[in-house]
């Protein structure tokens, strides 16, 4: 079973605009990740907030945690056709070792 | 440098019979990962190892899949008697650290695993 559950699961914008994707999971939790996931390929890290973090940004991407509603957001600015992707929500959870627990993505396409 | 390769990148088997995939991590990474991730959904955890000693496979779904990393750097993942239910990509991942979870993981290409 899935930790987290990403929201919404399918975005489609156009260039330039901006793109939210949220993402909520269940325990506590050591550090909440985010991954892009383009067609047939791999996972790319983006970005890792810890859990006593609040926000945090790289580029173009701005990542929020709220750790009393078990609540990320990941804000993608200025988009771009090469940001069409799946975008994950992943979380190391306290005690449960090293794996990551993933949600189910939201598949972002940004439309020329 | 090079990253995370995986082989084969396809694979088709008929059912019962029996695949490995393999993997090879980043040099010198310390931690590997081993995730399953079916058509539409998110990866789900299999099995880790701290260089040759698998430290974790409660996420393996049955004693049909096996994992073995034995000189701490490629790894293999083995399905016996494989299903239809088996059909997913399988995706391998490195982290240089031994404790993954305050390491980035760097993911391979996966194996996609059709079974008929």
């Amino acid at each position: 079973s899935q930790q987290g559950e990403e929201d919404p699961q399918a975005l489609s914008i156009q260039e330039g605009e901006n793109a939210t994707m949220n993402c909520s999971y269940k325990t506590s939790i050591n550090n909440l990740q985010w991954y892009r996931q383009n067609s047939g390929r791999g996972l790319v890290h983006l970005i890792l907030i810890r859990s006593n973090e609040r926000e945090k940004h790289s580029g173009r991407l701005r990542v929020t945690l709220d750790t009393s509603k078990k609540s990320s957001s990941l804000l993608i600015t200025a988009s771009r056709a090469a940001d069409t992707a799946s975008y994950f929500c992943a979380t190391v959870l306290n005690n449960a070792g090293n794996m990551l627990t993933f949600g189910g993505g939201t598949r972002l396409m940004v439309k020329p | 440098g090079a990253g995370v390769s995986q082989s084969p990148r396809y694979k088709v088997a008929k059912r019962g019979q029996d695949v490995a995939l393999r993997c090879d991590p980043i040099s010198g990474h310390v931690s590997l990962f081993w995730y399953q991730q079916a058509l539409g959904q998110g990866p789900e955890f299999l099995t880790y190892f701290q260089n040759e000693a698998q430290l974790d496979k409660s996420g393996l779904p049955s004693d049909r899949f096996f994992a073995e990393r034995p000189e701490g750097s490629v790894s293999t993942l083995k399905i016996q008697r494989t299903q239809q239910e088996d059909s997913a990509v399988y995706l391998c991942a490195s982290s240089v650290k031994d404790r993954g979870w305050t390491d980035t993981q760097y993911f391979g290409p996966g194996t996609r695993l059709t079974v008929l």
